[in-house]
């Protein structure tokens, strides 16, 4: 079975804070994503990698970065934490190869910013 | 654009009876088309998945879709409903040309009712 690590399942910071959110995966994926999730919004992509060093912006990038030193580990970073980043976060990989693009998702961090 | 469309925010049904959960997509191909459901506080789980070939798919926990070319629909069903079906639920595609990134509808909302 997949298996997606997120390092924290709640976490509370402040305005202006630098947050690292972490996940792992332990398939050998070569696609990680980063996703935020709110109440009447979905699921909006942050950031995807393909692989090791290698980003591309999804559709709310702003106010985020990635890292992607290692094909198993993606962190998102956020620069100086602001109230509206308070959301739930989810990480996904998925291998990556013709018929095989389903992703397989952590199990989220929730995170507030006060 | 691409686009996967749920038209019920949130539907309730009594344990033991027959589900059907729409889904919708605008798309010049046939897309890859998934299912998954999320549990309160939980990650996106895998229900079952769309690639080709017979336009009916079994999933896990008892869960099928059927794809129709010509709605351009991939509606979820269940013959006989749980309590522990209470959950949101995300149909997603993903298109051929980008199958990296998937697209998820905004998600309909399982109530079971005793």
């Amino acid at each position: 079975d997949v298996k997606v690590t997120q390092s924290s399942r709640y976490l509370v910071k402040r305005t202006g804070e630098k947050v690292f959110l972490e996940c792992v995966q332990d398939m050998d994926h070569e696609n990680m994503f980063w996703y935020r999730q709110d109440p009447g919004l979905g699921l909006r992509l942050i950031y995807f990698s393909y692989d090791v060093k290698m980003k591309e912006k999804g559709d709310i990038p702003e106010g985020y970065s990635v890292s992607r030193e290692k094909k198993e580990r993606f962190s998102l970073i956020l620069e100086s934490a602001s109230t509206n980043q308070t959301s739930m976060y989810l990480c996904a990989s998925s291998l990556g190869t013709s018929g095989t693009v389903e992703q397989y998702f952590g199990p989220g961090t929730r995170l507030t910013v006060t | 654009a691409q686009s996967v469309t749920q038209p019920d925010i949130h539907i309730t049904v009594s344990e033991g009876a027959s589900l059907e959960l729409r889904c919708n997509y605008s798309y010049g191909a046939t897309p890859y088309l998934f299912w998954y459901v999320q549990s309160p506080g939980q990650g996106l789980q895998l229900l079952l998945k769309y690639f080709s070939g017979d336009t009916l798919v079994q999933g896990i926990k008892g869960f099928e879709a059927e794809f129709k070319r010509s709605q351009s629909s991939f509606n979820l069903r269940k013959p006989s409903v749980h309590w522990s079906d209470a959950a949101e639920y995300f149909c997603a595609v993903a298109p051929y040309s980008s199958a990296s990134k998937i697209i998820f509808g905004s998600g309909t909302r399982l109530s079971i009712r005793p």
